[in-house]
């Protein structure tokens, strides 16, 4: 079956550091990728996403490359700011579209000023 | 806001008890998904609706049970509540019913059970 393996931290860095959110994951077939980020009391956002090899998603300074060889999807960003303080999901769904979307468990960021 | 609304947005209730939690779809979107969100278990998905008709199933319980009506609302019903049920559930709708479709989140439910 599908699934999604991703650091689950706490993840603690200074404003303007560089993240790295590592994710890899097992799939059956060509699966599509995301990132979603869910603030406290918040349900989940999509932040980005690829649906074929070597795709980059990009928003907000985010980026992730769909890398088919290494099975991975690594989050990352240039220069984090305190609004980022969130948890991010890694997800994939395959299947054609009659599935639902499998979860990593989630990295809980957390930015100092 | 995503667009999806869930209701209620709190629910506490007692062991060996029913509810029925609402979801409504952005407006156009034909799929809806129900997810299950714990503090051991993390986002499971429980079960996926298109235009009616039930298309895909997760780790959804045998006590639980769902439904989509005409007007593409969405009711996941949970029977004979477990102490472990108490949990965020999830609705999300899609527009098609492709991989590549974006899901969009609503709210969420927090369901405790005492």
């Amino acid at each position: 079956g599908n699934s999604v393996t991703q650091m689950e931290g706490p993840v603690t860095l200074s404003e303007e550091a560089f993240l790295t959110i590592n994710c890899t994951y097992t799939a059956t077939g060509y699966p599509s990728l995301f990132w979603y980020v869910q603030y406290p009391g918040e349900g989940l956002q999509l932040l980005l996403k690829a649906t074929k090899a070597d795709d980059k998603g990009s928003n907000k300074g985010f980026e992730a490359t769909y890398r088919k060889e290494t099975t991975s999807f690594h989050l990352e960003k240039g220069s984090v700011q305190v609004s980022d303080s969130a948890v991010y999901f890694c997800a994939l769904i395959s299947g054609g579209g009659a599935d639902g979307l499998t979860f990593g468990k989630g990295t809980h960021l957390i930015i100092q000023p | 806001d995503s667009g999806v609304t869930q209701t209620p947005k709190h629910l506490i209730t007692a062991t060996g008890q029913r509810v029925t939690l609402r979801c409504s779809p952005r407006s156009g979107d034909l799929s809806v998904y129900w997810y299950q969100q714990s503090l051991d278990q993390g986002l499971q998905f429980l079960i996926q609706y298109y235009n009616g008709e039930e298309r895909a199933k997760g780790n959804i319980l045998e006590r639980f049970s769902a439904q989509q009506f005409p007007d593409l609302h969405s009711e996941l019903n949970l029977s004979s509540l477990e102490l472990g049920d108490s949990a965020l559930y999830f609705c999300a709708s899609s527009a098609i019913l492709v991989s590549t479709d974006t899901q969009y989140f609503g709210p969420g439910t927090r369901l405790t059970v005492l």
